[in-house]
């Protein structure tokens, strides 16, 4: 009930192309969806979130697409660029307050 | 957003000691979370810091080798105690920002445990 599944485990993207992350959740009480970015040596930075009352949230190159009746969201990075490369963690969270994460995606940008 | 520092930024430790970690926000704020993230792993939630109260800890974590303070609403300590190597991790703070629902994280504190 409180899982949330994130695929690939890593990604090659060449830059240019587009990176897309997967995740599936099952607790149908989560409400906000955060997707975070960390770097080597950094903590997780929030890139955007969404909640389930939209499908779609776009900010810059950075969409989330998200399907309730699935239970899926996923991460779109458009004109993805060698700075992207990353670690890129899904997340959902209920009314508890805490933020349950994916396992991660390794993403690298080949220029 | 919410600006986290935390100390000590990285250690090395000896197997069978004890390290705090702090964890200091520049507001209040009403959610303090502490995660542990094993090397090349992801997030996990160890505890939920309540301000005046005891922490709630997750299943598989406890007070005794977990301690958490939290005096008031801008600071919190995380406690490892009777280190192993198993406990080789980044140790995290987060905080709730509040209307907006957004977690923000402090740098993480390395811990290597010899």
């Amino acid at each position: 009930q409180q899982q949330v599944k994130q695929s690939p485990q890593s990604l090659i993207v060449q830059k240019g192309g587009i990176s897309i992350i997967n995740c599936a959740y099952e607790n149908t009480a989560f409400d906000y969806f955060p997707w975070y970015q960390q770097f080597p040596g950094k903590g997780p930075a929030l890139l955007i979130a969404i909640r389930p009352d939209v499908s779609e949230k776009k900010e810059g190159r950075f969409t989330i697409s998200f399907n309730k009746s699935a239970k899926q969201f996923s991460l779109h990075i458009m004109d993805s660029q060698p700075g992207d490369s990353a670690t890129y963690f899904c997340a959902a969270k209920g009314n508890t307050g805490k933020l349950i994460f994916g396992q991660g995606t390794t993403l690298q940008v080949k220029p | 957003s919410a600006v986290i520092s935390q100390k000590p930024s990285r250690d090395i430790c000896q197997r069978g000691t004890s390290l705090t970690i702090q964890c200091q926000v520049d507001s209040q704020v009403t959610m303090m979370f502490w995660y542990r993230q094993q090397p090349g792993q992801s997030l996990t939630l160890i505890a939920t810091a309540n301000q005046g109260s005891e922490a709630t800890y997750e299943s598989g974590f406890v007070i005794d080798k977990f301690p958490i303070s939290r005096p008031n609403l801008t600071f919190s300590t995380l406690t490892v105690s009777n280190m192993s190597p198993e406990d080789s991790s980044i140790y995290l703070c987060s905080v709730d920002a509040g209307h907006t629902g957004e977690l923000f994280f402090g740098e993480g504190s390395r811990l290597t445990v010899l």
